[in-house]
C-alpha cells in the first residue's frame, strides 16, 4: 500500500463547477497535511495546509481532514481554467519527513 | 521570498558517469529534500536532511547518495548514472509553518537524461 494515494484522474470539470480532489494516507501518526499545485513544466507550490479535523477555507479552496478515516480532500469552488493543473497531496509523518501522492490532473473546461 | 536554487536546469550524461546535482536555499531552513518526479508516479523521496551532515533515506535511495556540509547546500550524487535514473529531480527546502510543521518550497527542477 502506498503511503499517500490519490485518484490519478484526469478529472475534468466545467468552468464554474466544484472540483473535488481526494487523498488517503496510511500512517496514522501523520500530523500535517498539504495540497500543492503544479502547473505543467513548473515546480509544485503550496496552496493549502490543514492540521486538525474539519474544514479549512481559503478563498475558493476548502481543505477537509478526517483523521479517523485517514482522508484529506480539496474542494475548488467556482473552478476557473487557470485552476487546470496537477494537484499533489502531501503528508508530513513527523517534522522531517514529507511524502507525496502521485497527483490528480485537473482540467477546467471553459 | 524563500529561494531554492538548483544548479542545472538540464543535464545530459552518459551511462556510468558521476553526476552532481546541487541545491542551495537562502532561508536558513533546517530541512532539505531531494525528490524525483516521473509521469504517473508523482514525487518520490530519495533522501532528506534535517541538519548539517545528517541524512535520512527516503523511499528510493538506491543508486544515490547525498551530502550536506553546509546548512544552505544539499547535493545529490549519482555515483554511476544509469538510464533508469533519467528523470526530473526536485530539491525542496522545509520551513516551519505556524503550526511548526514543514512547509516546502521547491527549486525549479533539474531534468537529467542519461544516455
Amino acid at each position: 500500500q502506498k503511503e499517500v494515494e490519490q485518484n490519478s484522474g484526469p478529472l475534468s470539470v466545467p468552468e464554474g463547477a466544484i472540483a473535488s480532489l481526494n487523498c488517503t494516507y496510511s500512517d496514522r501518526v501523520s500530523q500535517s497535511f498539504f495540497w500543492y499545485r503544479q502547473y505543467s513544466g513548473k515546480s509544485p507550490e503550496l496552496i493549502m495546509s490543514i492540521y486538525s479535523n474539519g474544514d479549512k477555507e481559503d478563498g475558493r479552496f476548502t481543505a477537509q481532514l478526517n483523521k479517523a478515516s485517514q482522508y484529506v480532500s480539496l474542494l475548488i469552488r467556482d473552478s476557473q481554467p487557470s485552476d487546470s493543473a496537477t494537484y499533489l497531496c502531501a503528508v508530513n509523518r513527523n517534522n522531517n519527513d514529507m511524502r507525496f501522492g502521485a497527483g490528480t490532473r485537473l482540467t477546467v473546461k471553459p | 521570498d524563500v529561494k531554492v536554487t538548483q544548479s542545472s536546469r538540464y543535464l545530459v550524461k552518459r551511462t556510468g558517469e558521476k553526476v552532481f546535482l546541487e541545491c542551495v536555499q537562502d532561508m536558513d531552513h533546517e530541512n532539505m529534500f531531494w525528490y524525483r518526479q516521473d509521469p504517473g508516479l508523482g514525487l518520490r523521496l530519495i533522501y532528506f536532511s534535517y541538519d548539517v551532515k545528517m541524512k535520512e533515506k527516503g523511499d528510493i535511495p538506491e543508486g544515490y547518495s547525498v551530502s550536506r556540509e553546509k546548512k544552505e547546500r544539499f547535493s545529490l550524487i549519482l555515483e554511476s548514472a544509469s538510464t533508469n535514473q533519467t528523470s526530473m529531480y526536485l530539491c525542496a527546502s522545509g520551513g516551519t509553518g505556524n503550526s511548526g510543521a514543514n512547509v516546502l518550497t521547491f527549486g525549479a527542477g533539474s531534468r537529467l537524461t542519461v544516455l
